[in-house]
C-alpha cells in the first residue's frame, strides 16, 4: 500500500521553463490537494479537488494550473516557471471534504 | 481573520519531559483543528485531531487541549522521546466561505536525550 506518491522527488528548472508535477493515490479517497511549503510559513494551499472533474483554487494559485485525471492522479503544472515558485510541493489526499489526512513525501523544486 | 498562530517557533525539551505547542485562532466558525508531524524529507502525517465540542483528547502520549473562549489549543507530548524530534503543525478547518484548512507555521521540536 503505497499511500500518496509523488514524482519527481527533485527537480531544478530554469526561469520560464515549464513542467508537470505528479501525484498519485491508491486509498479510492475523493479530495485530493496540492499544498507548497516555504520556510516559517506553514502549508498553503495551491488547488484542491474535491472529486474527479472539479478543482478549485486555493491560497496561492498564481501560475499554477492542475488536472484531475482520475480518481488517483491530481496533477500540478507550472507553465512558465519562476524564482517565487521555489519551494517543497506537497499532495495530499483524504476520504473527507478539506481535511487533508495523507501526504506524498514532497517534490523538491529549485528555480534558477 | 483567517491565520492560526502558533508558539514557540522552536523548542528544546529533555528526554521525559513534557513538550507543549500553542495555536491560536481567530475565526469561529473554525470546528476541526488537527496536529501534524513532518519528519525532515518526509510530507506530514496527521498526528491527532480535536473538535469544538470536546475540551481534550487523547491519543497515547499526545494530548490536545482546547479552550473554545480563548480560541486556543495545544498538543502535550508526555514523556517526550528523541524520536519525537520533528515539526509540528497545528490547523484549523471549517466553514469559513471555502472550508479550507489553513496551517500554522510550524513548531520545530527537538528532543535531548
Amino acid at each position: 500500500n503505497a499511500g500518496v506518491t509523488q514524482t519527481p522527488k527533485f527537480q531544478v528548472l530554469k526561469t520560464g521553463q515549464s513542467m508537470t508535477l505528479q501525484c498519485a493515490q491508491d486509498m479510492n479517497h475523493n479530495s485530493m490537494y496540492w499544498y507548497r511549503q516555504d520556510p516559517g510559513m506553514g502549508l498553503r494551499l495551491i488547488y484542491y479537488s474535491a472529486s474527479e472533474g472539479t478543482t478549485d483554487k486555493g491560497e496561492v494559485p498564481n501560475g499554477y494550473n492542475v488536472s484531475r485525471l482520475n480518481k488517483r492522479e491530481f496533477s500540478l503544472r507550472l507553465e512558465s516557471a519562476a524564482p517565487s515558485q521555489t519551494s517543497v510541493y506537497f499532495c495530499a489526499s483524504s476520504d473527507r471534504s478539506h481535511q487533508p489526512q495523507h501526504f506524498g513525501d514532497g517534490t523538491r523544486l529549485s528555480i534558477l | 481573520q483567517q491565520q492560526v498562530k502558533q508558539s514557540p517557533q522552536s523548542l528544546i525539551v529533555q528526554k521525559g519531559g513534557i513538550s507543549i505547542i500553542n495555536c491560536a485562532y481567530e475565526n469561529t466558525a473554525f470546528d476541526y483543528f488537527p496536529w501534524y508531524q513532518q519528519f525532515p524529507g518526509k510530507g506530514p502525517a496527521l498526528l491527532i485531531a480535536i473538535r469544538p465540542d470536546v475540551s481534550e483528547k487523547k491519543e497515547g502520549r499526545f494530548t490536545i487541549s482546547f479552550n473554545k473562549s480563548a480560541k486556543q489549543f495545544s498538543l502535550h507530548i508526555m514523556d517526550s522521546q528523541p524520536g519525537d524530534s520533528a515539526t509540528y503543525f497545528c490547523a484549523a478547518s471549517g466553514n469559513t466561505g471555502g472550508f479550507k484548512t489553513i496551517f500554522g507555521a510550524g513548531t520545530r521540536l527537538f528532543v535531548k536525550a
